[in-house]
């Protein structure tokens, strides 16, 4: 167990719907990274928030959005879901004294588009 | 721009014998670098990670991995192959981008061990 929770762990919606995904971070770890994982497209970065700010910024599309609450939870707003956007949805965490991100990762949700 | 590269989707080996995972990187910087593991329906768990010390870097579950600069090589091995190291292998390249160490994932190497 990584300390790192994701909530839901499935998720099946139908195309045109919006959901979102909830992560929290290991406690003390100010970083939160979010990524894709596909069968064609590997595990992709999408985005990274650090202490509620946004950090950096991978391969996101304009479709799906994310934010840090003060409390450090994270959460990912997937909209407009197209067929294409089926993948495992993983969460992990760094802890703020490790320059060399050494990440750990939730269990990560499965979302399925109908 | 960094880059890593798995040369091999699967690998295939007996219980009890040694494993090759091969990883090549890319990167404009002095990388780190990292090897996850996952297993399946489950999240990716660190086996060890190079940080500019030791070449040779020792992990969890008896893996190692040797980093080679003038190969550009960062790969994975275990002398003796167990039937619970089935899972897909993912190596990581990561440099600092705008002051943010922002982690390439290969695209996975599926090791498959017969009894």
């Amino acid at each position: 167990d990584s300390g790192v929770t994701q909530t839901p762990k499935h998720l099946i919606t139908a195309t045109g719907q919006r959901v979102t995904l909830r992560c929290s971070p290991r406690s003390g770890d100010l970083s939160v990274y979010w990524y894709q994982q596909s069968l064609d497209q590997g595990l992709q970065f999408l985005i990274q928030y650090y202490n509620g700010e946004e950090r950096a910024k991978g391969n996101i599309l304009e479709r799906f959005s994310a934010q840090q609450f003060p409390d450090l939870h994270s959460e990912l707003n997937l909209s407009s879901l197209e067929l294409g956007d089926s993948a495992l949805y993983f969460c992990a965490s760094s802890p703020p004294q490790s320059p060399y991100n050494e990440q750990f990762f939730g269990p990560g949700t499965r979302l399925t588009v109908l | 721009a960094q880059s890593v590269t798995q040369l091999d989707s699967h690998v295939s080996v007996s219980e009890g014998t040694p494993v090759l995972l091969r990883c090549n990187y890319s990167s404009s910087y002095s990388p780190s670098l990292f090897w996850y593991v996952q297993h399946p329906n489950k999240g990716l768990q660190l086996l060890l990670k190079y940080t500019s010390a030791a070449t040779l870097v020792k992990g969890i579950n008896g893996f190692e991995a040797e980093f080679k600069k003038s190969e550009t090589s960062f790969h994975l091995t275990k002398p003796s192959a167990h039937m619970s190291d089935a899972a897909e292998y993912f190596c990581v390249v990561s440099d600092p981008r705008g002051g943010s160490y922002i982690p390439t994932f290969g695209r996975g190497t599926s090791l498959i061990v017969h009894p």
